[in-house]
């Protein structure tokens, strides 16, 4: 079975703080996206990350794939209210045709 | 900018009625798909499908449920005889290619109940 644990699940912090989620499996993938969903909506795509060890920047949100394809980050500096909502990452296999393996998904809060 | 839209936003049914959910793709994609969401559960593939045919299917996806592109701009997903266990978000997502670094870009969804 094809698992991609995130974590933490739940994350409430004081705007300007900086946060990390994980996403964790022990199986390889050929590229991990990240997604932001707000109740009700489709997942919205913030990033892919195809090669191991490589690291995006968008704005205050940093992404980071394992060396090994088998993990990534998302550190976000300096928090904002705006940044509050549900974060998934979704991982897919090489020579597979577009299934996406879903995290939980952390809930971040974000304070005033 | 181009999006993926879905129709309706909000189908209740009974059970054992067939339901049609809609999708446009954003239009010069070429990949399509089909995920569910159950209410406080992860979002799960359902199906993948490119060039008319279907790529790959989960387990739920069984003789239930059916994939169409009957024109240029539309992908329908039909569940036939809808049961309880139904009941979820649908989510329709297009890529522009394939490969591993395809960008999965989702619609907002349709919430279907079945009572």
């Amino acid at each position: 079975t094809q698992l991609l644990e995130q974590s933490p699940q739940f994350l409430s912090i004081q705007e300007g703080e900086n946060l990390t989620v994980y996403c964790n499996s022990s199986s390889v993938f050929s590229s991990l996206q990240w997604y932001r969903q707000e109740p009700g909506e489709g997942p919205v795509l913030l990033v892919t990350v195809v090669t191991g060890g490589e690291v995006k920047k968008l704005k205050r949100l940093t992404f980071q794939f394992g060396d090994a394809r088998k993990d990534s980050s998302l550190h976000i500096t300096a928090a904002q209210p705006g940044d509050t909502g549900l974060y998934l990452c979704a991982g897919a296999r090489s020579g597979n045709t577009g299934k996406l393996i879903f995290g939980q998904g952390t809930t971040l809060q974000v304070k005033p | 900018e181009p999006e993926v839209t879905q129709t309706p936003s909000h189908q209740v049914t009974q059970m054992g009625q067939e339901v049609i959910l809609r999708c446009v793709p954003i239009s010069n994609h070429l990949y399509f798909y089909w995920y569910r969401q159950i209410l406080g559960q992860k979002v799960e593939f359902l199906v993948s499908f490119y060039n008319n045919e279907i790529s790959e299917k989960s387990e739920i996806f069984d003789d239930q449920f059916s994939v169409e592109r009957p024109d240029g701009s539309n992908f329908t997903l039909k569940i036939r005889s809808t049961k309880l266990e139904d009941s979820a978000m649908y989510f329709c997502a297009s890529s522009l290619a394939g490969g591993p670094a395809r960008e999965q870009y989702f619609g907002p969804g349709t919430r279907l109940t079945v009572t």
